[in-house]
Formats: structure tokens, C-alpha cells, sequence
């Protein structure tokens, strides 16, 4: 175990509903974030949170919205996706300091996520 | 933005051999070099990393080294063994990892016996 949980582990949901990724870490960190990985393209940042703010969005489509209420606990809400968006959805944190030093990422499980 | 180039994609070894997987980045403010391993139905593991101000590093049987002026790092296992079969993926990173990281495609490492 990492320190790192999310939920669900597995998920298949249809292009108009709507679904929310939880991701919590106990590992007293101060940021999250939210990567892609899907089967031929290499694990893809999404978004980033320090001190529960957003401090990354890499062009990622609005249909992907992330959360973090506090800083361990990250959320993605999902709704009306495409199958393209199929894909293993891992969580990270790390203790990100100020300036930054050498911080090692902590990875959950992942949510593989179907899309119909 | 940074690119990371990884290879192999698949590499085969018989048991006890080593394995050497490469990678190269594009920005040379890139300071943070970590390499995880992926084993089925899991989240990547930090198995070793490697700082800009340093050339080599080395944890039992793993090993890295980088090229600061080539741009390329690359792990080295040793006396390979059965539970290393997994995919292994390296990365890297400026501002030492915080705003996060950038990945290589991986590299399938499969051990024969």
C-alpha cells in the first residue's frame, strides 16, 4: 500500500452520464494530482493541486472537472465523455515545497474507467 | 514542453542476466529523474531517482545514471529475477517534480526463467 486510495476501482459508465474518481491520501501531502493512462500513449498529467489549488490544467477538456476540498482528498467529475476518454485514471501525491526540492510521487491504483 | 523518448518498448532477458532500459529528455531544465515500475492491476512505484547535480546512483541491484549534456538516462538492473517482470517507466521533471511529471511510453521487461 502507498498511502494513496481511490474509488471506484473500476468503473463503466455511458457518454451522458455523470460520475465523480475520489482519491484520498494519508500520507500528510500537500499535493495531488490526476494523471491518464491509456493503452498506447505514455501516463499523461492532468491536473495538478498544491495547497489545494490548481496550479496545472493541461489542456484538458472541460468535460473533465477536478475538485480539492482539502488537501487529502481530490476529486474528478466526469460527464458526457467520449469512449476515447477509456483509460486508467491513477491519482499522486507528494509533499511539494517551497522552492521546490526533490519530492517523490505516490501513486493510488488507479480507476479504469469504460466508456460506452 | 518537455518530451520523454523511452526504449525499448519490450525487452526479454533470461533470468540472472542484466537489463538496461534507455531514456532521453528534451529540456535541458529538467532536473528530476525518476523511474517507476507497474505491475499488473497496480499504480507505478518509485524504485529510484536521480537529481541533475548528480551522474550516478545506485540501490542494491538497481542502478541509474545520467547524461546531463546528452540528455539521457537510463536504469540498469542486475541478476535479474522473476518479480522483476513488469513495466518500468521512466520520467522527468523540472521544479524537482512538484508541478509534475512527464513520462516515457514504458518498457515491457519480461524475465525468462
Amino acid at each position: 500500500e502507498t498511502g494513496v486510495t481511490q474509488t471506484p476501482r473500476h468503473l463503466v459508465m455511458g457518454m451522458t452520464n455523470k460520475k465523480s474518481l475520489k482519491c484520498e491520501q494519508h500520507l500528510g501531502h500537500n499535493a495531488m494530482y490526476w494523471y491518464k493512462q491509456s493503452a498506447k500513449k505514455p501516463l499523461e498529467l492532468m491536473f495538478v493541486y498544491s495547497l489545494e489549488e490548481r496550479v496545472e490544467n493541461n489542456s484538458v477538456p472541460s468535460r473533465f472537472s477536478p475538485e480539492c476540498p482539502n488537501s487529502s482528498h481530490l476529486f474528478l467529475h466526469l460527464h458526457t465523455l467520449q469512449p476515447e476518454d477509456s483509460a486508467l485514471y491513477l491519482c499522486a501525491s507528494s509533499q511539494a515545497i517551497f522552492p521546490p526540492t526533490y519530492n517523490e510521487q505516490f501513486f493510488g491504483p488507479g480507476t479504469r474507467l469504460t466508456v460506452l | 514542453g518537455e518530451n520523454v523518448e523511452q526504449h525499448p518498448s519490450t525487452l526479454s532477458v533470461q533470468e540472472g542476466d542484466s537489463a538496461v532500459i534507455k531514456c532521453t529528455y528534451s529540456d535541458s531544465a529538467s532536473n528530476y529523474f525518476p523511474w517507476y515500475k507497474q505491475e499488473l492491476g497496480k499504480g507505478p512505484q518509485l524504485i529510484i531517482d536521480i537529481r541533475s547535480n548528480v551522474g550516478e546512483k545506485k540501490d542494491q541491484r538497481i542502478a541509474v545514471t545520467l547524461n546531463k549534456t546528452a540528455k539521457h538516462f537510463s536504469l540498469h538492473i542486475t541478476e535479474t529475477q522473476p518479480e522483476d517482470s513488469a513495466v518500468y517507466f521512466c520520467a522527468a521533471s523540472m521544479r524537482g517534480g512538484a508541478d509534475g511529471l512527464t513520462f516515457g511510453k514504458g518498457t515491457h521487461l519480461i524475465i525468462q526463467p
